[in-house]
């Protein structure tokens, strides 16, 4: 089945510093991916949507500039959290379907991010 | 935006009951609504899923119904057991923009 990975899969980083996210399709090409944010207890709240070759769609209430998003190519998006600060601590879950279908979506692992 | 509500928020069964999750949505152009189990620090699995154009869906002991003019569908988990023990999420996707809006999550306890 396809496979959606993350990395890394945790990360402690200090305060006002910036942190990578890498969300990889393995095994099919993703023209869109998702990315999501989740706190403890807490269900999944959409942050943006990432799409290859063109801007990402940021929810309402989401810091683009805080928040970078790139989708180089369709098995690869990345995000970025600039100037970390505690409460960008979270655990972030990407997701992609594959181009036969966008219904069915595949999660990746997920990265805690732990900020200082 | 869409806005998808998720009852209950812990729901715990004896071992064998069944277990009942519902879901109301807002946006009427929602047409895909997927169901995914989540254990603790792990990645959301799909455990089923419905379309608009279809009222009623099972797979072994896991069904799922939708009502379209009420705008609600619902979790049915039959005989269940201690590993259906996590946290469940329903989703709805809009027609417009394929975007996936999750419910707030039901902590499902089974009890040996």
């Amino acid at each position: 089945g396809a496979v959606v990975s993350q990395h890394p899969s945790w990360v402690i980083c200090k305060s006002g510093t910036s942190v990578k996210i890498e969300c990889r399709s393995l095994d099919f090409q993703a023209t869109t991916m998702f990315w999501y944010r989740q706190f403890p207890k807490q269900s999944l709240m959409l942050m943006a949507t990432s799409n290859e070759g063109s801007k990402a769609t940021y929810e309402q209430g989401v810091e683009k500039d805080k928040f970078l998003i790139n989708h180089a190519s369709l098995t690869l998006s990345t995000l970025t959290v600039t100037s970390a600060h505690p409460e960008d601590s979270s655990f972030y879950i990407c997701s992609a379907g594959t181009s036969g279908s966008t219904d069915t979506q595949y999660f990746g692992p997920g990265t805690r991010l732990t900020v200082l | 935006g869409e806005n998808v509500e998720q009852h209950p928020s812990t729901l715990s069964v004896q071992e064998g009951d069944s277990a009942v999750i519902k879901c109301t949505y807002s946006d009427s152009a929602s047409n895909y609504f997927p169901w995914y189990k989540q254990e603790l620090g792990k990645r959301p699995q799909l455990i089923i899923d419905i379309r608009s154009n279809v009222g009623e869906k099972k797979d072994q002991r896991i069904a799922v119904t939708l009502n379209k003019t009420a705008k609600h569908f619902s979790l049915h988990i039959t005989e269940t057991q201690p590993e259906d023990s996590a946290v469940y999420f329903c989703a709805a996707k809009g027609y417009n923009f394929n975007k996936f809006y999750f419910g707030s999550g039901t902590k499902l306890n089974v009890k040996p």
